[in-house]
């Protein structure tokens, strides 16, 4: 069965540093896309950014970018000029490659917390 | 276009009663995720549905059922509740072609069991 591990539960920042969320998971498949999703307190979970594995190229969004070590099966979550509006839970998620498959297997979470 | 919606927001049950709740995708997915998110264990994937069939099933006991109907919309149903039940049931939903990945979201509802 495939594992997420978030070894941060908490991490702290201060507005307009970076920060970097680590995330590792644990899979036998070849075929997969990992996920960065962010959840702010009392909101909607939202989708950060996405990594297909076979892509060697790390993904990027505006102020957010992964590390993505796929022999290391490290996948970590860079977040630059942090804005208080980045204060939140960050998910870890993972899910297997094909085209009928749906499921989201989720790390604990770290919760970033943004000082200003 | 409206986001996943889900209702009731919030919902307060007695040990032993059942509970149905409701989940209405974006317009246009096809399909529709459930999981539950407590503080203890985190998300966990209950189930999946993709035109109206149950793609994928998490591991919960069967007390835990769901279904689709042929608008997309979604109901999880959860039977003589317990006090472990209590969590927020989050749902999402996808276009569900192959090749697609992007799931998206609904407010959750968070449940009671006292």
């Amino acid at each position: 069965a495939q594992t997420v591990t978030q070894s941060q539960p908490e991490m702290s920042v201060q507005e307009a540093e970076t920060v970097t969320l680590s995330c590792t998971y644990d899979t036998s498949e070849s075929d997969y896309y990992l996920f960065w999703y962010k959840q702010p307190p009392s909101r909607q979970m939202i989708l950060v950014i996405r990594q297909e594995a076979y892509k060697q190229q790390n993904a990027t969004e505006n102020r957010f970018s992964v590390n993505f070590q796929k022999a290391a099966k490290s996948f970590s979550l860079k977040i630059s000029d942090s804005q208080l509006g980045d204060a939140a839970m960050y998910f870890c998620a993972y899910r297997r490659g094909g085209g009928s498959n749906y499921k989201l297997t989720f790390g604990k979470g770290t919760l970033l917390t943004v000082n200003p | 276009k409206a986001g996943v919606t889900q209702t009731p927001r919030y919902l307060i049950k007695t040990r032993g009663q059942q509970v149905t709740l409701s989940c209405s995708p974006i317009s246009g997915h096809r399909s529709v995720s459930w999981y539950q998110q407590t503080p203890g264990q985190g998300l966990q994937f209950l189930f999946e549905y993709f035109s109206e069939t149950q793609r994928n099933k998490g591991n919960f006991p069967g007390r835990f059922s769901g279904r689709q109907f042929s608008n997309s919309r979604s109901e999880m149903n959860v039977s003589t509740l317990e006090l472990g039940d209590s969590a927020l049931y989050l749902c999402a939903s996808s276009r569900g072609d192959p090749g697609t990945y992007e799931q998206y979201f609904g407010p959750g509802t968070r449940l009671t069991v006292t």
